[in-house]
């Protein structure tokens, strides 16, 4: 059974444009977590979605961030217009459709905006 | 507000030692606590959880204790070897709904061979 998966590994970008950043969750799971992470500090929450629902964005910048899991496919984090105060370290993680299960997470996209 | 803390941010044992890490948390409505190990460049890994009816759970080489009355986490890794150098972060959550995990800032553990 394959972990979480997320692509890409690392990601570079001028600012003003956009980054994609994908998530797979593990074979099973249906709940999806997106974290960042800033250098030297702990993870941070910033959305949880359900296949096509957003359920908690309440750690989502109110602009240019944006996410979804749709019915076939990963999940994806948008950050249109990025600036450099987004260069962090975002994580996916996943858990299994039913309460109180551990999340996992993937090993997680580094992005730079020059 | 909401938080789960360190009270050390680095901690540095010689091989074959205990190690022994700790956490605060402030919301008493947390009732699940886990313990991730983060190596350089790799994601969270999860080591050990404890839910709040429990003070102790034992895992290979590891051990959590939970006092509630205090609002403290711990982590003890028996003989810690170098591969167990890491960023150590505790966090929390409530078992009973589809709850973020909330992470203290870490604790990096360096093992001296």
């Amino acid at each position: 059974n394959a972990g979480v998966m997320q692509n890409p590994r690392h990601l570079v970008r001028r600012r003003g444009q956009e980054a994609r950043l994908r998530c797979s969750p593990m074979k099973g799971h249906s709940h999806v977590y997106w974290y960042r992470q800033l250098p030297e500090e702990g993870l941070k929450f910033m959305v949880y979605l359900q296949k096509e629902n957003i359920i908690d964005e309440s750690g989502m910048p109110k602009e240019r961030f944006s996410a979804e899991f749709p019915k076939e496919g990963p999940s994806i984090l948008r950050i249109q217009q990025v600036v450099r105060g987004d260069s962090a370290a975002y994580f996916c993680a996943s858990s299994p459709p039913w309460e109180g299960e551990t999340q996992y997470f993937g090993p997680g996209t580094r992005l730079l905006v020059l | 507000g909401e938080s789960v803390g360190l009270h050390l941010p680095t901690l540095s044992v010689q091989e074959g030692d205990n190690s022994i890490i700790n956490c605060a948390y402030s919301n008493s409505a947390s009732d699940y606590f886990i313990w991730y190990k983060q190596e350089s460049g790799k994601g969270p890994q999860f080591i050990i959880d404890i839910r709040s009816n429990m003070d102790k759970r034992q895992g290979q080489r590891v051990t959590v204790l939970l006092n509630k009355t205090v609002k403290h986490l711990s982590l003890q890794i028996a003989a810690t070897q170098p591969g167990d150098s890491a960023v150590y972060f505790c966090a929390e959550k409530r078992e009973t709904s589809y709850d973020k995990v909330i992470f203290g800032p870490g604790t990096s553990l360096s093992v001296i061979p």
